[in-house]
């Protein structure tokens, strides 16, 4: 099956820093990644969709200057959460889809932001 | 290693009830998450579930067996919209996100 995988599986860092999380996916060209974003024991929630060579778009109250995307090739897209604040500790999820006609996704492991 | 298994594929009838059984090898266990999630679309929370036992939502129910490393949703009352894939998820002690490969579930009139 086809594999995605994120980078890094868990980061702490401290308030008013920058964190980049890569998605990468392992054995298909990705078309159209997303990006989630998931509270404890609540749903997830799409951030933003991107993609290859195109800007992302972002959903409604996602701030764009604050979770930066970038979809530079058809394997890889990076999430920058930019200044982080502690009420960005989260659990960050990226999915991608080979653009096939069963818009099936796959999901990465997931990467876990702790901000101090 | 860490495993999730479900069913590729079911086929039910419009109004019977489909059980969707979900098992987990995991390293460590902090939940286990259902989502369903219609083709193209982002999918949609469903339950969660981190005590054994049976959580009843409207017409979906899920229920939990932590020593059995055991999961099912059950969805009675099936309505044509139900046509979906249905995604297991397990939270590990590193609070990895464990995804099923999904169970694409067909309604028929």
């Amino acid at each position: 099956g086809a594999v995605v995988s994120q980078h890094p599986s868990w980061v702490i860092c401290k308030s008013g820093t920058s964190v980049k999380i890569e998605c990468r996916s392992l054995d298909f060209q990705a078309t159209t990644m997303f990006w989630y974003r998931q509270f404890p024991k609540q749903s997830l929630m799409l951030m933003a969709t991107s993609n290859e060579g195109s800007k992302a778009t972002y959903e409604q109250g996602v701030e764009k200057d604050k979770f930066l995307i970038n979809h530079a090739s058809l394997t890889l897209s990076t999430l920058t959460v930019t200044s982080a604040h502690p009420e960005d500790s989260s659990f960050y999820i990226c999915s991608a889809t080979r653009g096939s006609d069963t818009g099936e996704l796959f999901f990465g492991e997931g990467s876990r932001l702790t901000v101090l | 290693g860490q495993n999730i298994d479900q069913p590729t594929e079911m086929t039910a009838t419009e109004g019977a009830i489909v059980q969707i059984n979900c098992t987990y090898q995991t390293s460590g266990f902090n939940g286990l998450f259902w989502y369903q999630q219609h083709a193209g679309e982002a999918p949609t929370f469903l339950s969660y579930n981190v005590l054994d036992g049976l959580e009843e939502k409207g017409r979906f129910s899920s229920f939990l067996s932590r020593s059995k490393g055991y999961s099912y949703l059950l969805l009675k009352e099936l309505q044509m919209k139900d046509s979906a894939s249905y995604l297991c998820a397990v939270v590990d002690s590193n609070y990895q996100l464990i995804w099923g490969a999904g169970t694409k579930l067909i309604i028929k009139p």
